[in-house]
């Protein structure tokens, strides 16, 4: 079974300050991750994914996420937030042992930045 | 190269009626998944399918819930005697074959059901 947890329902944060948005999961094997956008009426936009190498994982729009395997996390961040980042984020994880091959989605979590 | 296409965008069904959705995968794309989505909640995967195959149907509700992915034409979700619960945003999403588990999954813009 696969699990993703984001503990946060909202994050707030001011214009120009840096963004954390948490997520932490849970597989039988070794984890494929991603992180998608969603924001209002539309369909969900991937970010980034972390496959396997580099820990830290750059993606699109400023975003960067990094694995963590002993805290089982991958967090969402960004050096510098923007009014326009203001939506619904998801963290996603597939097991690679699995091969069902469908992504499990966290909770989600919205985040509001104030100009 | 067109992304993933849903229609229609919009779906008002009345209670006992039936819903079809619709989703067309990206060009190259053989695994088609549904998603449901309920207000202000996260995904809640459904199905998982190929052509003319379900590979993993865990999500779905055992009755009045069905799905295809036929040779030709696009993945149908379909719904019937609709109930009020059963309003959602449905996702449908696809990943090409050649990246597997690795491959992001790209989504379509939704069918919004709305039973009234």
């Amino acid at each position: 079974a696969q699990s993703v947890a984001q503990p946060e329902d909202q994050v707030n944060v001011a214009e120009g300050n840096p963004l954390t948005v948490k997520c932490t999961y849970s597989v039988s094997g070794n984890p494929y991750l991603f992180w998608y956008v969603q924001y209002p009426n539309r369909g969900l936009q991937f970010l980034l994914k972390y496959i396997t190498g580099d820990n830290l994982v750059k993606g699109s729009y400023g975003f960067e996420a990094e694995f963590n395997k002993s805290q089982t996390s991958f967090h969402l961040k960004k050096p510098s937030a923007l009014v326009s980042d203001s939506a619904l984020y998801f963290c996603a994880v597939r097991d690679r042992a699995w091969a069902g091959n469908m992504l499990t989605f966290g909770g989600g979590t919205r985040l509001m930045v104030k100009p | 190269n067109a992304g993933v296409m849903q229609n229609p965008r919009h779906l008002v069904r009345r209670r006992g009626q039936e819903a079809r959705l619709r989703c067309s995968p990206m060009k190259g794309h053989s695994h088609v998944y549904w998603y449901r989505q309920l207000p202000e909640e996260g995904l809640k995967f459904m199905v998982y399918l190929q052509k003319e195959n379900i590979i993993d149907e865990s999500g779905m509700p055992k009755e009045r819930f069905s799905a295809e992915f036929p040779k030709e034409g696009p993945s149908i979700l379909r719904i019937q005697q609709v109930v009020r619960g059963d309003s959602a945003a449905y996702f449908c999403a696809s990943s090409p074959p050649a990246l597997g588990s690795r491959s992001e999954a790209f989504f379509g813009q939704g069918t919004r059901l709305t039973v009234v």
